[in-house]
């Protein structure tokens, strides 16, 4: 039972365009988002997080948004620059589900092409 | 800014050996974390601690076993490892809730 899904396993995006990076979650008590970038052989970086009261999120050229009533957030990248290809994962905890531990989804692999 | 610390970077191993995984955090942090990953696949959370003389498993299966004496150090043992070891092993840590996971740069394990 996966409780946080992406479902694009991968993405391709042109240099300057925008990317938009979907995550949906099945369980109504994740209260906390957040999107992790991973270069291969390297460890996840933070990027941007989110909680459940608000439903935008913004630094710089990412911005994540959160749709409660549909179990849905979006990563945007604008523009998106080379440098962005990578792994983006989403994951999202609930103090009720042991004591706030990440539950990950299965990454969505960006390329962005010159 | 590497505040969390994993060596070896990469490991080829035979079967039947006994291995340590190394974590160190230089942030004070009480909590700390083993996920497990594979290409394609989501990080599987294998063994977590929130305190000196605290472990716990994950919601993944694991042979492993992780010991916590010390706040800033949180080691992974495979008594006898395997091929279905072979996996990258992501340490984290973090502080209070609502701030994120800090990850090391991981252990590429392959066990021949």
């Amino acid at each position: 039972d996966q409780q946080v899904k992406q479902n694009s396993p991968s993405l391709s995006v042109q240099e300057g365009r925008i990317s938009i990076l979907n995550c949906d979650y099945t369980n109504s008590m994740f209260d906390y988002f957040l999107w992790y970038k991973k270069y291969p052989a390297e460890g996840p970086t933070f990027l941007i997080s989110i909680s459940s009261i608000k439903d935008k999120n913004e630094d710089g050229r990412f911005t994540v948004f959160l749709n409660k009533s549909a179990k849905h957030l979006s990563l945007h990248i604008v523009p998106s620059q080379p440098g962005d290809s990578a792994v983006y994962f989403c994951a999202a905890s609930s103090v009720y589900n042991q004591g706030g531990k990440l539950i990950f989804g299965q990454g969505t692999e960006l390329s962005v092409k010159p | 800014e590497a505040d969390i610390y994993q060596t070896p970077r990469y490991l080829v191993i035979g079967t039947g050996k006994k291995i340590t995984l190394e974590c160190s955090q230089t942030m004070g942090h009480d909590k700390m974390y083993w996920y497990q990953q594979d290409p394609g696949m989501e990080l599987h959370l294998i063994h977590y601690s929130y305190g000196v003389n605290s472990t716990e498993k994950g919601d993944l299966s694991s042979e492993s076993t992780v010991s916590r004496i010390r706040t800033e150090h949180f080691p992974l043992t495979l008594e006898s490892a395997r091929p279905s070891h072979t996996s990258q092993y992501l340490c984290a840590s973090s502080g209070i809730r609502g701030t994120p996971l800090h990850f090391g740069n991981g252990t590429r394990l392959t066990v021949t």
